[in-house]
C-alpha cells in the first residue's frame, strides 16, 4: 500500500514568513496526526484529527499555527508568521484504529523546516 | 514533565556488540511501541507489545514489556551498522488513540 505522502520536503523562510506543508494519509486511516520534532528530541503532537474534526489541539500554538483536514482525507497544516524556534521537521501521521486498538501510525517522511 | 524516561539518550558501541535500551515510566499503558527513525524519515514501527511480561522477537531484536505494563526494553544482538538510528518508544494510555512519546535513545553501530 502507498505511505504517507507529504510535501515539500525541504522548505527555508525568513521569519514572518508563512508556510504550508501538506499531508496525504493511508486510505483508510481515518486518524491523521501531525508533529513537531526538533533535532535529538521525540515527536510533540500538535494536533490529531479523526475524520475531518478535530480530536486535540491543545499543544498547536493557535496565535501562529492553523491546521485542516477537508473531507477527512488530506489535510494541512500551516504557520503564519514563523518564528525562528520554529525551525523543526513536520512529521504526519496516520493510523488505523478499530476495536478500540490502535494498530500503530505510518509516518510520512516529514518537512525539514528552517526559519533564518 | 516527561511521562516516558529512555535510557541511555545516546549509544555508540562497535559492530556485533549486545545491547539495552529503556523505556520507563510511572504511568500504565495499554499498550507499547517502539519505533526506528533514520535521519531524513519519520519513525517505522517496529513492534507492539500489549500484554505484560510479553516478550517479542524480530530477527536480532527482542522486546519485553514488564509484568505491570509500566516499562519496556529493547535488546539487540550482534549490532550491525544497519542499526544506526534513532530508537522511540511510545505508549498507549487510552482509547483517544494518542501516543506519549519518549526522547529516544540515539544508537550509533561503528564498522
Amino acid at each position: 500500500e502507498a505511505g504517507v505522502a507529504q510535501s515539500p520536503r525541504y522548505k527555508i523562510i525568513e521569519k514572518r514568513q508563512s508556510v504550508a506543508f501538506w499531508c496525504n494519509p493511508i486510505s483508510g486511516h481515518a486518524t491523521l496526526y501531525w508533529y513537531q520534532q526538533i533535532l535529538g528530541q521525540g515527536p510533540k503532537l500538535l494536533i490529531q484529527f479523526q475524520n475531518n474534526g478535530v480530536v486535540d489541539d491543545s499543544q498547536l500554538p493557535k496565535d501562529r499555527f492553523s491546521a485542516e483536514r477537508l473531507k477527512g482525507v488530506d489535510s494541512t497544516l500551516k504557520i503564519q508568521p514563523a518564528k525562528l524556534e520554529d525551525s523543526a521537521v513536520y512529521l504526519c501521521a496516520s493510523s488505523l484504529v478499530t476495536g478500540g486498538f490502535n494498530y500503530g501510525y505510518t509516518f510520512g517522511s516529514g518537512t525539514r523546516l528552517t526559519v533564518v | 514533565t516527561q511521562l516516558l524516561e529512555q535510557s541511555p539518550q545516546f549509544l555508540s558501541i562497535q559492530e556485533g556488540e549486545n545491547l539495552t535500551v529503556y523505556c520507563n515510566s510511572s504511568s500504565v499503558f495499554s499498550s507499547l511501541q517502539w519505533y526506528r527513525q533514520e535521519p531524513g524519515e519519520g519513525p517505522v514501527l517496529l513492534v507492539t507489545v500489549v500484554t505484560g511480561g510479553e516478550v517479542k522477537k524480530l530477527k536480532r531484536l527482542t522486546f519485553q514489556f514488564g509484568d505491570a505494563r509500566k516499562d519496556s526494553s529493547l535488546h539487540i544482538t550482534a549490532a550491525q551498522p544497519g542499526d544506526t538510528g534513532l530508537y522511540l518508544c511510545a505508549g498507549a494510555r487510552d482509547s483517544n488513540y494518542q501516543l506519549i512519546w519518549g526522547a529516544g535513545t540515539k544508537l550509533i553501530i561503528k564498522p
